[in-house]
């Protein structure tokens, strides 16, 4: 199975500022690499799909980037409705993983 | 607009069976599978497999072999997870999650489970 880690587990960051997310997988994914958000007591909501692509709808603040084994969600301008956790996952092979997740908060 | 609409919280005991449905609405249901993700509470997500609805042909992550089925109704654009045997383990919210090939897209509002004695 391919093992998916997001280093940090909790992040704060000042309104206003930038955030970087990052998550290495144990096996290279091909850019087969997604990004969630989930807010307490919601589904979680697909934001970038082939690691750069930002979904319809996602506001232009979240980009993707990376290749191989290591992938970044970078959040521009930190808003309050951008605090929720945030998943990796790969879905190259089975069975598909997901990251620890990453918990942001205002600071 | 594409929706999946998840039947409502479950009480059960170790032992029992529990049977969440996932309706769909909004798109052509056997165009797109269906997975299940398993969130234990204050936990991350677990991916637990997903149903071709074309085929019906279900597959199971390792660790959801055995007390766990996946299964259609097509006619209603409805899948459901069934859990034989309930443990106090299996108690956490599962999800429905539609895939356009592997990659999940939209996602139902979650059903809980409490499994207790």
């Amino acid at each position: 199975d391919i093992q998916m880690t997001q280093s940090s587990s909790y992040l704060s960051v000042s309104l206003g500022g930038r955030v970087t997310i990052t998550c290495k997988a144990s096996d290279h994914i091909n850019n087969w690499l997604a990004w969630y958000q989930q807010k307490p007591g919601n589904a979680p909501r697909l934001l970038i799909s082939g690691a750069t692509s930002l979904e319809t709808g996602v506001p232009s603040r979240f980009s993707g980037s990376g290749s191989g084994k290591d992938y970044t969600l970078s959040i521009t301008s930190l808003q309050t409705e951008d605090v929720a956790t945030y998943y990796c996952q790969q879905y190259w092979s089975t069975p598909y993983t997901f990251g620890g997740g990453t918990k942001l908060e205002i600071k | 607009q594409i929706q999946l609409v998840q039947s409502g919280p479950e009480l059960k005991k170790p032992g029992e069976t529990v049977k969440i449905s996932c309706k769909a609405s909004g798109y052509t249901f056997t165009n797109y599978g269906m997975n299940w993700v398993k969130q234990a509470p204050g936990k991350g997500l677990k991916w637990m497999g997903w149903i071709n609805t074309y085929t019906g042909e279900p597959t199971y992550a390792d660790d959801f072999k055995g007390r766990f089925a996946f299964s259609l109704e097509t006619s209603a654009s409805t899948a459901y997870l069934q859990i034989n045997n309930l443990k106090n383990e299996d108690t956490a919210t599962y999800f429905c999650a539609r895939s356009e090939g592997p990659l999940m897209d939209y996602w139902g509002q979650g059903t809980s489970v409490t499994v207790s004695s």
